[in-house]
């Protein structure tokens, strides 16, 4: 079945770590995308990628960084520059048709600092 | 970039319809509205799509007036598996999807 991958589910690292989060798709997708949401509030995006080897940030994008070296793959890195970590992270992945964006989210990390 | 207005919650009981409205008074012309679903700590689940008057599928109606500027997700006969977030989004093409904070939805026995 094609889909979204997202690993681990939960992760845990030490202040000042930095922590790389997977998401991988077969979905054929061309864009991906990594959001973060915060107990009881909405998504926010952190970074997009509309192709490969490019990428733009989203409105958090500080203490983040990305790369997209292949279609599939679309990993999020969180650096000791990001001030609050522990959250939920999220990536999605989307496809066109007829000027429509469809997406689809994976199951999430949720990451921890300590 | 369109933005959303929908009530933070509702409350409802099972077998009871529910009517969740969104405003969205800057939608473009080729933009889609689109709902979505979420329980704790899972991503998002595609519920419904629509650009204009009426759609239906399995799950839920979705009613879209001549001028567009305001949506209805109704979801018919809840149960308690129906508690959950729900986000009203509008597709801009070419641009990330942004999300408010969506519609708490709590159903009760």
């Amino acid at each position: 079945d094609g889909g979204i991958t997202q690993s681990p589910k939960y992760l845990f690292r030490k202040e000042g770590q930095n922590v790389t989060l997977s998401c991988e798709q077969n979905l054929n997708h061309d864009a991906m995308y990594w959001y973060r949401q915060d107990p009881g509030q909405g998504l926010r995006l952190i970074y997009y990628s509309q192709i490969v080897n490019d990428f733009q940030k989203g409105d958090i994008a500080e203490g983040y960084s990305v790369s997209r070296e292949k279609k599939e793959s679309f990993p999020l890195t969180v650096t000791s520059a990001q001030k609050n970590p522990t959250a939920f992270y999220l990536c999605a992945s989307s496809i066109e048709r007829d000027g429509y964006y469809g997406y689809t989210f994976g199951s999430g990390t949720r990451l921890t600092v300590v | 970039l369109a933005k959303t207005t929908q009530p933070i919650s509702m409350d409802s009981y099972e077998g009871q319809e529910v009517n969740i409205t969104c405003s969205h008074n800057n939608i473009a012309t080729n933009d889609y509205i689109t709902w979505y679903q979420q329980f704790p700590s899972q991503g998002p689940r595609f519920i419904i799509q629509g650009y204009k008057t009426k759609v239906t599928n399995e799950v839920a109606s979705l009613f879209i007036p001549a001028d567009r500027k305001s949506s209805t997700l109704s979801l018919p006969r809840v149960s308690l598996s129906d508690t959950a977030v729900y986000y009203c989004l509008v597709n801009q093409a070419g641009t990330a999807l942004i999300f408010g904070k969506g519609t708490t939805l709590s159903v009760s026995s």
